[in-house]
């Protein structure tokens, strides 16, 4: 069975530029969301979105933008990268009850 | 303010015995509970869950128990077997819908042979 695709697997990039992570949610599924996972940290919910909309936001920092495109697959765009930055972002889907099937995970490593 | 409090960061459990790992949570309007196992290099992978009208929920070896007035829940493993050496995160959601869920730290589960 298909599941969540999230591309690039790995990513290192220097301070102050800019990173693109993407996520292709398992078909037919109507919801997407992004988690934030630290070293050592649990994962932290990012933002949602529903049927293309944005549905839900959490600690999303405001250098960070996201969007639903009408395929269903989302972008994660991280502008003006801190070392704090540095992750694994993890994508996730749903066909709207409360199980998320999440992707594999995208490490962002921040220089 | 974890909401989702796993308390132990690591368990050792022998191989054949009963695992059991225990979650609390702060936030009584959650109302659905999950269970994920997360491999290294590995996103999470659904588990089990619970809704808060239940009280047990069992599927094969993996039991999880919800006590609302405690606000605590537990997976219960039996028999564990080497393969589900993993770290396991106990998560909440409040409402359902398209809201995230809230995770705890989660509880690296070592099964010894």
């Amino acid at each position: 069975a298909a599941g969540v695709i999230q591309s690039p697997r790995h990513l290192i990039k220097e301070k102050r530029e800019t990173a693109t992570l993407k996520c292709y949610p398992i078909p037919r599924h109507d919801t997407v969301y992004w988690y934030q996972q630290g070293p050592g940290q649990d994962p932290q919910f990012l933002i949602s979105f529903y049927e293309k909309m944005q549905s839900d936001k959490g600690s999303i920092p405001d250098r960070f933008s996201a969007q639903q495109f009408s395929d269903y697959h989302s972008e994660l765009n991280m502008s003006s990268l801190e070392l704090g930055d540095s992750a694994l972002y993890f994508c996730a889907s749903s066909s709207g009850a409360n199980v998320l099937t999440f992707g594999a995970g995208s490490r962002l490593t921040v220089l | 303010d974890q909401q989702v409090k796993q308390n132990s960061p690591s368990l050792s459990v022998q191989e054949g015995r009963i695992s059991i790992l225990n979650c609390d949570y702060t936030n009584s309007m959650f109302d659905y509970f999950l269970w994920y196992k997360k491999y290294p290099a590995e996103g999470p992978t659904f588990l089990i869950s619970i809704s808060s009208i239940k009280d047990k929920n069992e599927d094969g070896r993996f039991t999880v128990f919800l006590n609302k007035s405690a606000k605590h829940l537990s997976l219960h493993i039996v028999p564990s077997q080497p393969g589900d050496s993993a770290v396991y995160f106990c998560a909440a959601s409040a409402g359902g819908g398209a809201d995230g869920l809230t995770f705890g730290k989660g509880t690296h589960l070592i099964i010894q042979p």
